[in-house]
């Protein structure tokens, strides 16, 4: 399966601030995921990045708070924008390799907003 | 109602013991049906994949599916202190774009 390397693995950050998270597979996979999760909550799907495509959002979370970028098959960030302390979660990315392989997350950033 | 039901315990065991783990799910199109094992500070980790109905072994850990009755298990057998942390359920539908609805995660402490 493949490796994902994620970073930053954790930050404290001001609110009004901005923080890039970058995700960097081993492998060249075509769906990659972000995922939010709250402490001791399950996870959360914020949106679906496809390499050549816009990423695709779920309810509750909009591209100007949330923006992604694919660049290619092995690499993608998301940012949060104008964070606020209710953005403090954990956030993973994941990667498809098809479905008979499952899927493989990073080890995630853990965010505080102060 | 959730489409997927997942009691988040936490469940504690002594060492040794057979820990059974459930989800139920609504969506009966629901045909991929996966495992993970997440240990606190990290990411989920991928423990047992199944497609469809059946039974699936991997040293310790067996995963069944019951699509009649929208119910699937982990159990593991010989439980170790190391088996200690959140096992969460997770699923989806061919027709789902590989989107995958998960549980609530149920938190497993194997006691010494």
């Amino acid at each position: 399966s493949a490796v994902i390397s994620q970073k930053p693995s954790r930050d404290i950050c001001q609110r009004g601030t901005s923080l890039t998270i970058q995700c960097q597979v081993d492998s060249q996979v075509t769906m990659m995921f972000w995922y939010r999760q709250q402490p001791g909550q399950s996870l959360t799907l914020i949106a679906t990045a496809n390499q050549g495509s816009e990423a695709t959002y779920e309810s509750g979370f909009v591209i100007d708070k949330f923006p992604i970028s694919r660049p290619n098959l092995t690499f993608s960030t998301l940012t949060v924008s104008n964070m606020s302390p209710e953005d403090s979660s954990i956030y993973l990315c994941s990667v498809a390799q098809g479905r008979d392989y499952g899927y493989t997350f990073g080890s995630g950033t853990r965010l505080t907003v102060v | 109602q959730k489409e997927v039901e997942q009691d988040p315990g936490p469940l504690s065991v002594p060492e040794g013991a057979i820990v059974s783990l459930n989800c139920t799910y609504s969506n009966s199109a629901f045909q991929y049906f996966m495992w993970y094992r997440q240990y606190s500070r990290k990411g989920p980790e991928l423990l047992m994949y199944t497609y469809s109905s059946g039974n699936k072994e991997d040293g310790r850990f067996t995963a069944q599916v019951d699509k009649s009755s929208k119910y699937i298990s982990l159990f593991i057998r010989d439980s170790q202190p190391s088996d200690s942390a959140t096992y969460l359920c997770a699923m989806s539908a061919r027709t789902s774009n590989y989107q995958l609805i998960w549980g609530a995660g149920t938190k497993l402490i194997i006691k010494p």
